[in-house]
């Protein structure tokens, strides 16, 4: 089993819905979860990060943990073409806090 | 704010060439990382240093080497390149403690032939 998992999309969705992007990770001991957007040809940047079982918020996006069942999700709210790119999940593990990432999920929004 | 600056942006080297990919950052931060990324492979640790004198093995370590010259700077050398390593790689740095978020430079993508 890898250690973070991602469905890779694309996940198309229309201009102004709600975008549901999902993440499964195989370690229980994990305690830090990020989300990182990704453009094509750019660097990733961090969205939001969550530590503690339930919802955060943050603008448009809500970050979802559920460490029973070993699940991390990012909902992006009212989502605008500019929102289109690969978001990445990523998982820390050891006690450096490396990050162990997904691959990622494509995300298409349309006009 | 320059951030964590990598150099070069674009390389080409031929198989057996080496060269060395520099990192600096000015967040003060006392981590940081290298990452290659390759299509359907997602980002990979290729080694990383926790701390001012320590480096570490990463997932993708082999045909690597990293020096951590000081608290801003970690280089990432390639010793005899290979066409394996064609990649996009990333350097990235963070505070100490697992709930840091690591933040990126640019990348440097590196065509070997």
């Amino acid at each position: 089993q890898k250690e973070v998992e991602q469905n890779s999309g694309p996940l198309s969705v229309p201009e102004g819905a709600i975008a549901s992007l999902n993440c499964t990770y195989s370690d229980r001991g994990s305690q830090s979860f990020f989300w990182y957007r990704q453009y094509s040809g750019k660097s990733p940047e961090l969205i939001m990060f969550i530590y503690s079982n339930g919802d955060k918020e943050d603008g448009r996006f809500t970050a979802q943990l559920n460490k029973a069942s070993q699940y991390v999700s990012l909902l992006i709210r009212d989502s605008q073409p500019s929102d289109s790119a690969t978001y990445l999940c990523a998982v820390n593990r050891g006690s450096q806090g490396n990050l162990i990432f997904g691959k990622g999920t494509k995300l298409s929004v349309k006009p | 704010n320059a951030g964590v600056t990598q150099t070069p942006k674009f390389q080409v080297l031929k198989t057996g060439q080496s060269m060395t990919l520099q990192c600096a950052q000015d967040m003060n931060h006392n981590s940081m990382y290298w990452y290659r990324q390759d299509p359907g492979m997602g980002l990979r640790l290729i080694y990383y240093s926790a701390s001012e004198g320590t480096t570490d093995k990463g997932e993708v370590p082999n045909g690597y080497n990293v020096s951590r010259l000081n608290k801003r700077e970690f280089s990432l050398r390639l010793e005899s390149a290979a066409p394996s390593q064609t990649s996009v790689y990333f350097c990235a740095s963070s505070e100490t403690g697992l709930n840091s978020p690591l933040h990126f430079g640019n990348g440097t993508r590196l065509t070997v032939t």
